[in-house]
């Protein structure tokens, strides 16, 4: 089945340590992008990928790092630098810019 | 940057009846989303449209471009359509790609049997 996988479902953070959460798709989609979400408000885009070994901040990028050395793969560190970590984060993947997009089932981070 | 802005914010309503949620948002867009989340926080993107209606099982979308405005419609409504509707639209001036994605915050539906 195609899809797109994230992990783990959920993630616990001591104060100063980094963590990475995993995006993996096997939709054959170029495009890839991180989201935020916070009670009561929208999803917050920080990080996309249109084409491997390349990647775009989006609005909230501060304290985050990603990487695409592989189309499937789009990993997500949150380092310590970012000082309000705890929210829900959503991978999605979509063939091109501009199409429709496919999410994974998220990964709730929450800080000791 | 596009404002979108969706109505109600919270909406109960018992099993059969038709639901209507509201969508507008500030400046021109390339396509507007509608997407589903369920409890689990998973997401599943039910329209894309640019202009016109869309029709999916129970589910109807509409769009009218002059006056900024789109609205998700459940015909028969189930239990099992309680979560939460998402609006998000694909900003027309822009760099292309994600950074063109505005999201609204978002209407908690609930059906009750």
């Amino acid at each position: 089945d195609g899809g797109i996988t994230q992990s783990p479902k959920y993630l616990f953070r001591k104060e100063g340590q980094n963590v990475t959460l995993s995006c993996e798709q096997n939709l054959n989609h170029d495009a890839m992008y991180w989201y935020r979400q916070d009670p009561g408000q929208g999803l917050r885009l920080i990080y996309y990928s249109q084409i491997v070994n390349d990647f775009q901040k989006g609005d909230i990028a501060e304290g985050y790092s990603v990487s695409r050395e592989k189309k499937e793969s789009f990993p997500l560190t949150v380092t310590s630098a970012q000082k309000n970590p705890t929210a829900f984060y959503l991978c999605a993947s979509s063939i091109s810019q501009r199409e429709t997009q496919y999410f994974g089932p998220g990964t709730r981070l929450l800080v000791l | 940057k596009n404002e979108v802005e969706q109505s109600p914010q919270n909406l109960t309503a018992q099993e059969g009846e038709f639901i209507t949620i509201n969508c507008s948002y500030s400046v021109g867009i390339s396509a507007l989303h509608w997407l589903q989340q369920h409890p689990g926080g998973g997401i599943v993107s039910l329209f894309m449209l640019s202009s016109g209606k869309k029709k999916h099982g129970r589910l109807i979308a509409t769009i009218n471009i002059q006056e900024k405005h789109s609205s998700l419609h459940i015909t028969a409504s189930h239990p099992r359509d309680s979560a939460v509707y998402i609006c998000a639209v694909t900003n027309m001036y822009s760099g292309g790609g994600a950074d063109g994605l505005t999201f609204g915050k978002g209407t908690h539906l609930i059906i009750q049997p």
